[in-house]
């Protein structure tokens, strides 16, 4: 069964490092997503891409967030001055197209980011 | 805004006993419902979706859930747990416009830990 890949599964970096979360979605996969988990806590949309643009995004995905797609299977989260409170577990997911029957996320195993 | 309650944080149950786990959502509308399983170190995988139709939708694992509009609940059943079944369940909701379509954003509950006694 095809699925979303995410590396690293375990980040460490100082604060203030830049990161990228790095997600491969499933090949025919139109809408990609990315959402966190403070430990403890909600999972947590963050934003969602669309067409190679920014589709809907929350107050959490301020200017230090940013997505990109590279090329035509990477999918990438860059957080660009990480803090103590980005520390989290990172999911990236991906579905088919817009269509209700399809309106199905798939999720990748997580990053989890450790920021000290 | 939409918001999914998930009352319990933790349960635990005998193998072989019966399980539910409750999900009450806010919408002005019917949502799209799920509910995703969490296995330690696994991502987040679907048992079950509701759409439209038949309020009482089957999943993988032996999992089903019912949709209750009155009671604006989502609720997950099992008839007989298994020591696999021990994840944590997620349950969520995404939105739609009123043509009917939606972005996708998924809006999760707080999640319960399910374990299970041999």
């Amino acid at each position: 069964e095809p699925e979303v890949t995410q590396t690293p599964s375990h980040q460490v970096t100082q604060m203030g490092q830049e990161v990228i979360l790095r997600c491969v979605p499933i090949s025919n996969h139109l809408y990609f997503y990315w959402y966190r988990q403070i430990l403890g806590q909600k999972v947590e949309f963050l934003v969602s891409f669309y067409n190679n643009e920014i589709s809907e995004k929350s107050e959490i995905f301020d200017d230090q967030f940013s997505v990109e797609r590279p090329d035509g299977s990477n999918f990438t989260l860059k957080i660009r001055s990480t803090k103590l409170e980005d520390s989290a577990m990172y999911f990236c997911a991906s579905r088919e197209r817009l269509a209700v029957a399809k309106n199905i996320q798939y999720f990748g195993a997580g990053t989890r980011l450790s920021v000290l | 805004a939409q918001s999914v309650t998930q009352p319990d944080i933790h349960i635990t149950v005998s193998e072989g006993a019966s399980l539910e786990l409750r999900c009450n959502y806010s919408y002005g509308a019917t949502p799209y419902l799920f509910w995703y399983v969490q296995s330690p170190g696994q991502g987040l995988q679907l048992l079950l979706k509701y759409f439209s139709g038949d309020t009482l939708v089957q999943g993988i694992k032996g999992f089903e859930a019912e949709f209750k509009r009155s009671q604006s609940s989502f609720n997950l059943r099992k008839p007989s747990v298994h020591w696999s079944d021990a994840a944590e369940y997620f349950c969520a909701v995404v939105s739609r416009n009123a043509g009917g379509t939606s972005y996708g954003k998924l809006t999760f509950g707080q999640g319960t830990i399910l374990t299970v006694h041999p």
